[in-house]
């Protein structure tokens, strides 16, 4: 079936410009969440959301960063004013009701110039 | 002291040759342990999944776990070319926090044919 699908893949920007990612877990997966993976480094929580309410929001670096979803479908991630250190890979992962093990997608690699 | 620790590597080994990857956590409340894999510009994929003390097989892969010691480990058997990727640990605890996965930095692993 169907994974979890990010988009855009690619993303270049330019310092100080908004950004917004796009995620669309598998269906029927009821909890959703959002990574950040350096170079080099292991994957950062951000945020987690049980449905559309987001009850751990604790991983978000800054107010520039936030993150809503539609029911238990679509999240999108919106950076504002970015900056170079936003630079990284951005992961969704999703997981079924009652489960532990989350799914990843591809991921979209956000490049700050 | 970081929660979860993970030699980066990277590692390199002969075809055919036995791998171990190891993981070591410093918090007693992680009951849940994966390991995924994750291939240059994908996202992670879930590899093993254990919860309880012992070793767990699947296929060329033992995933082995001492919660007496904090010490998790990956086996893989008969290495091949295709193993080549970044491994993961991944913890999460139980109770409180129970959905949010700890992730070491990931070992970076090249099996030479």
């Amino acid at each position: 079936g169907a994974g979890v699908s990010q988009s855009p893949s690619n993303k270049v920007t330019e310092k100080g410009k908004d950004v917004e990612l796009r995620c669309d877990p598998i269906s029927g997966h009821t909890a959703l969440y959002w990574y950040r993976q350096r170079l080099g480094q292991g994957l950062e929580f951000l945020i987690y959301f049980q449905g559309n309410s987001a009850p751990d929001k604790s991983g978000l670096p800054s107010d520039r960063f936030s993150a809503e979803r539609t029911g238990e479908s679509v999240s999108t991630l919106t950076i504002q004013r970015t900056q170079q250190e936003d630079s990284a890979v951005y992961l969704c992962a999703s997981t079924p009701p009652l489960q532990e093990t989350q799914y990843f997608g591809p991921g979209t690699r956000l490049l700050v110039l | 002291q970081k929660e979860v620790e993970q030699d980066p590597g990277p590692l390199s080994v002969p075809e055919g040759a036995i791998v171990s990857l190891n993981c070591t956590y410093s918090n007693s409340a992680f009951q849940y342990f994966m390991w995924y894999r994750q291939y240059s510009r994908k996202g992670p994929e879930l590899l093993m999944y254990t919860y309880s003390s012992g070793n767990k097989e699947d296929g060329r892969f033992t995933a082995q776990v001492d919660k007496s010691s904090k010490y998790i480990s990956l086996f893989i058997r008969d290495s091949q070319p295709s193993d080549s990727a970044t491994y993961l640990c991944a913890m999460i605890p139980s109770g409180a926090g129970s959905y949010q996965l700890t992730f070491g930095k990931g070992t970076k692993l090249s099996v030479i044919p």
